[in-house]
């Protein structure tokens, strides 16, 4: 299994309030992703980095913020929690971009349960 | 943007089996397609994938195929098993390389 650790597992929030899901990597990927995957939507990317502080949005990036200060590290914040962002959010790494014909792969961690209520 | 539409959402075989599952992609730029198993309560693992530079790959009992022409790919799993029930992703890489898209999903039930 990829070294990848998601933290915390689960957790319950109110609204209004603000949240931060930690990854973390121990295999040095340059690439980390952030996906939420609800029923009837499947995974959605959120935001990605490329490199340390070097971040960009995914498809459904609103209301959530990232940061990346250390190449292990790739934290999601959403500033102020809503009932629409309960959803298992998945960590994932790569170690290169996945294009081309010898690109490299994507890896998932093992989730994290929030409920906004 | 990429679209991948998976079909069907559910499939229940009888052990020993076959089992098919295909996906259909927008972008003809995307070369890179991977497949997930996702079983209850984990993250997705990657089972196979396979590239814009060869049309079938094969992994013991489960093989990919791609057809670029026709922007269709579908996954083979033989011999299906009980540890074979999932739920099943396919994937496609936009043209930048830097996001997967997914299907929906397909959940597989295998009845010993």
């Amino acid at each position: 299994d990829a070294g990848i650790t998601q933290s915390p597992r689960h957790k319950v929030t109110e609204t209004g309030t603000p949240v931060t899901l930690r990854c973390h990597q121990t295999e040095n990927h340059r690439y980390m992703y952030w996906y939420r995957q609800d029923p009837g939507h499947g995974l959605r990317l959120i935001h990605y980095s490329y490199g340390v502080k070097d971040t960009d949005k995914g498809e459904v990036s609103d209301g959530y913020s990232v940061s990346r200060s250390k190449t292990e590290d790739f934290l999601l914040t959403l500033e102020s929690a809503t009932s629409s962002q309960t959803s298992v959010y998945f960590c994932a790494i790569s170690e290169t971009a996945l294009t081309g014909t010898s690109g490299n792969t994507i890896y998932f961690g093992e989730g994290s349960w929030l409920t906004v209520v | 943007g990429e679209n991948v539409e998976q079909h069907p959402s559910t499939l229940s075989v009888q052990e020993g089996d076959s089992a098919v599952i295909k996906c259909t992609y927008s972008d003809s730029a995307s070369n890179y397609f991977p497949w997930y198993k996702q079983e209850l309560g984990k993250g997705p693992q990657l089972i196979i994938d396979i590239r814009s530079n060869v049309g079938e790959k094969k992994d013991q009992r489960i093989a990919v195929t791609l057809n670029k022409t026709a922007k269709h790919f579908s996954l083979h799993i033989t011999e299906t098993q009980p540890e074979d029930s999932a739920v099943y992703f396919c994937a496609a890489v936009n043209n930048a390389g830097n996001m997967l898209t997914f299907g929906g999903g397909t959940r597989l039930m295998v009845k010993p």
